[in-house]
């Protein structure tokens, strides 16, 4: 089955800094990567998420990079603020299977 | 905005007890997942319900672990003899297409467990 890696599983950055997380999967047949924002006390959220037929996409200050051939992936956010502290999950989705998540990686930012 | 809801938001129990876990997914979705995720640790999956069938399930679940949809709205997931070691939050996710559709699925708040 699908094993997803995920990388750092701590990020500390200042205010105004760039955060990039990093996510390795196992099987070519995934085809959908999402990112999920978890904050305390609270469900994931989605925050952004690729197809395995782009290789980039943006949304304002997140993006998301997906090398097919390597089998990775990452999220990269600029310009952090306080409120992007949170753990940020990565996962790999392929049809007829279950979404399977990294271990997940806590953001800290500070100002 | 729908959301996925989930009751109860903490449950304590004895061990060996039996609990069931509420959720009621988005109206218009089709598919149904349950996750659990031990503190600190990831999210990690445990079955996918799909047409009134368990579509796919980890090793986790096991036969302690049961789910269904009683009705049109509600999806359980019933522990029948907790151990010590479900202690979890529990998610409940709906998503309206499956893996080749959007795929994306929307959680729910989640079941905090304790087994005591």
């Amino acid at each position: 089955g699908e094993n997803v890696e995920q990388h750092p599983s701590t990020l500390s950055v200042q205010e105004g800094d760039s955060a990039v997380i990093k996510c390795t999967y196992s099987d070519s047949a995934s085809n959908y990567f999402p990112w999920y924002k978890q904050e305390l006390g609270k469900g994931p959220q989605l925050i952004i998420d690729i197809r395995s037929n782009v290789g980039e996409k943006k949304d304002q200050r997140i993006a998301v990079t997906l090398n097919k051939t390597a089998k990775h992936f990452s999220l990269h956010i600029t310009e952090t603020q306080p409120e992007d502290s949170a753990v940020y999950f990565c996962a790999a989705y392929q049809a007829g299977t279950a979404l399977i998540f990294g271990k997940g990686t806590t953001l800290s930012v500070s100002s | 905005e729908p959301e996925v809801t989930q009751t109860p938001s903490h449950q304590v129990t004895q061990m060996g007890q039996e609990v069931i876990l509420r959720c009621v997914p988005i109206s218009n979705h089709l598919y149904f997942y349950w996750y659990r995720q031990i503190l600190g640790q990831k999210v990690e999956f445990l079955v996918s319900f799909y047409n009134n069938e368990i579509s796919e399930k980890s090793e986790i679940f096991d036969d302690q672990f049961s789910v269904e949809r009683p009705d049109g709205s509600n999806f359980t997931l019933k522990i029948r003899s907790t151990k010590l070691e479900d202690s979890a939050m529990y998610f409940c996710a709906s998503s309206e297409l499956g893996g080749g559709g959007t795929g994306e699925l929307f959680f729910g708040e989640g079941s905090r467990l304790t087994v005591l």
